[in-house]
């Protein structure tokens, strides 16, 4: 079984400024972990995704995530925010035999200030 | 890519009745699912819809109450029977679309915009 854990369900940073959002998961085989943006009133859309190889993984909309299996991490991280970078966040992760399901963390909503 | 299409977006039901929400891919997947995300919360996975045999549950839901059909590919329905208050929530498609990774094939998960049901 695995299990999400995303620190903090609401973020607030000044346009410009880092956002990091953070992600814990728990797996009991290698996962494939992910990064979900959710606009109000939209579906889901994929960020990015680490499956095998490089840690470091680079997204859509100039989001990066760093796999870190020592910590059991997968924090997203955007070095300059953005007015559009408003919307709701879910890490999720995808282990052993559960192929294509995913568990989910409950969401960062994520503000940005002008 | 998989684009992903829901009916109804949205609807306003009364307890006791039952809806199906539709969901259609526009290209041939081999996985899809049904997850629901109630109101503040995250999303939670209800089943794997299997193309020409029974769905798949995942623990704490039941076929009589969310039964599912996939009679092909690329469509799939699921049933919010018997409604109560506490289903009022968003009801997300999801389907499994081949992707190329890095040279490797491998999958990319997409979802639908959702369907938002409240029980009155």
């Amino acid at each position: 079984a695995q299990s999400v854990t995303q620190l903090g369900s609401h973020v607030s940073v000044s346009e410009g400024a880092l956002v990091l959002l953070r992600c814990n998961y728990s797996s009991s085989v290698p996962p494939y972990l992910f990064w979900y943006v959710q606009y109000p009133n939209q579906g889901l859309q994929l960020l990015l995704k680490y499956t095998t190889g490089a840690t470091l993984v680079k997204g859509i909309n100039g989001f990066e995530a760093e796999f870190k299996k020592s910590e059991t991490s997968f924090h997203l991280t955007k070095p300059s925010a953005h007015m559009s970078d408003a919307a709701e966040y879910f890490c999720a992760v995808e282990g052993g035999t559960s192929y294509g399901k995913l568990t989910f963390g409950q969401g960062t909503i994520l503000t940005v200030h002008p | 890519s998989a684009v992903i299409s829901q009916k109804p977006s949205r609807d306003i039901c009364q307890r006791g009745t039952s809806l199906t929400i539709q969901c259609q891919v526009d290209s041939q997947v081999t996985m899809m699912f049904w997850y629901r995300q109630q109101p503040g919360q995250s999303l939670t996975l209800i089943a794997t819809a299997n193309q020409g045999s029974e769905a798949t549950y995942e623990s704490g839901f039941v076929i009589d109450k969310f039964p599912i059909s996939r009679p092909n590919l690329t469509f799939s329905t699921l049933t919010v029977s018997n409604m109560s208050p506490e289903d009022s929530s968003i009801y997300l498609c999801s389907a499994l679309s081949p992707s190329r990774d890095r040279g490797r094939l491998g999958y990319e998960q997409y979802f639908g915009p959702g369907t938002r049901l409240t029980v009155t």
